[in-house]
């Protein structure tokens, strides 16, 4: 189990490009969460899937941000035109949905993914 | 509405000392979650417990121990003998089951353990 894998881990781009976060779920999970990480706002959550359809994206910043899910093993997160202000690690997280235990990837759990660190200058 | 309150911004103690994290919540479910994640220097979320609202026993894992008590709505994170590698960012989570599953995150506590 590779867990939770991102990319890129770190992209620093110019004011106005387009960045795209991709992120590809533990296999049989079937919630997929992207989280964006600040010193001032500390954990947010963007938006989260369930079988592959947005649930709840009232967390996404403005029409520049946009996720899909094209299929259960690969997400993205689009920023365009970028800004200063989205600097920030970005986590993706994926799990199951509540009916099985505790443990570490028992439901309801979330496994992160390494992270991907954004600058844009 | 969901909210987890961890008062502590940062703690520093020297090496064997014990250490209490605190996190108090809120939420208008009657099943909730609880969780605490560990974020190392290296930035990676590592989690640490699951609890069920209906299951308020404590819970110890070697060095670690979870109080958890509905009554006050706080969810209590102590280290024994604390250690250098404990030095991490904290993080008190929620989750409920009308709510959606997504996590709600306290902002952290900063736990420097010093030689």
């Amino acid at each position: 189990d590779a867990g939770v894998i991102q990319s890129p881990r770190h992209e620093v781009t110019e004011m106005g490009q387009e960045v795209t976060l991709r992120c590809k779920p533990i296999s049989g999970h079937d919630y997929l969460f992207w989280y964006r990480q600040t010193m001032m706002r500390g954990l947010e959550l963007l938006i989260y899937f369930n079988n592959n359809v947005p649930i709840d994206d009232s967390g996404m910043p403005e029409d520049r941000f946009s996720a899909k899910m094209p299929n259960a093993s690969f997400s993205t997160l689009k920023i365009q035109p970028s800004e200063p202000r989205d600097s920030a690690v970005y986590f993706c997280a994926s799990s199951l949905g509540l009916g099985g235990t505790g443990g570490p990837r028992g439901a309801n759990v979330l496994t992160f993914g390494a992270g991907s660190r954004l600058t844009v200058l | 509405a969901q909210k987890v309150t961890q008062a502590q911004t940062e703690i520093s103690v020297v090496e064997k000392e014990d250490v209490t994290l605190d996190c108090v919540y809120e939420t208008r479910d009657t099943t909730y979650y609880l969780f605490w994640y560990k974020q190392p220097p290296s930035g990676e979320l590592v989690f640490l417990i699951r609890r069920n609202s209906f299951d308020e026993q404590n819970e110890i894992s070697g060095r670690y121990s979870w109080n958890f008590q509905k009554s006050t709505s706080s969810f209590n994170f102590t280290i024994t003998a604390s250690q250098v590698v404990d030095s991490a960012v904290y993080f008190c989570a929620l989750s409920g089951a009308n709510s959606g599953y997504a996590l709600n995150f306290g902002k952290g506590t900063s736990l420097l353990v010093t030689p």
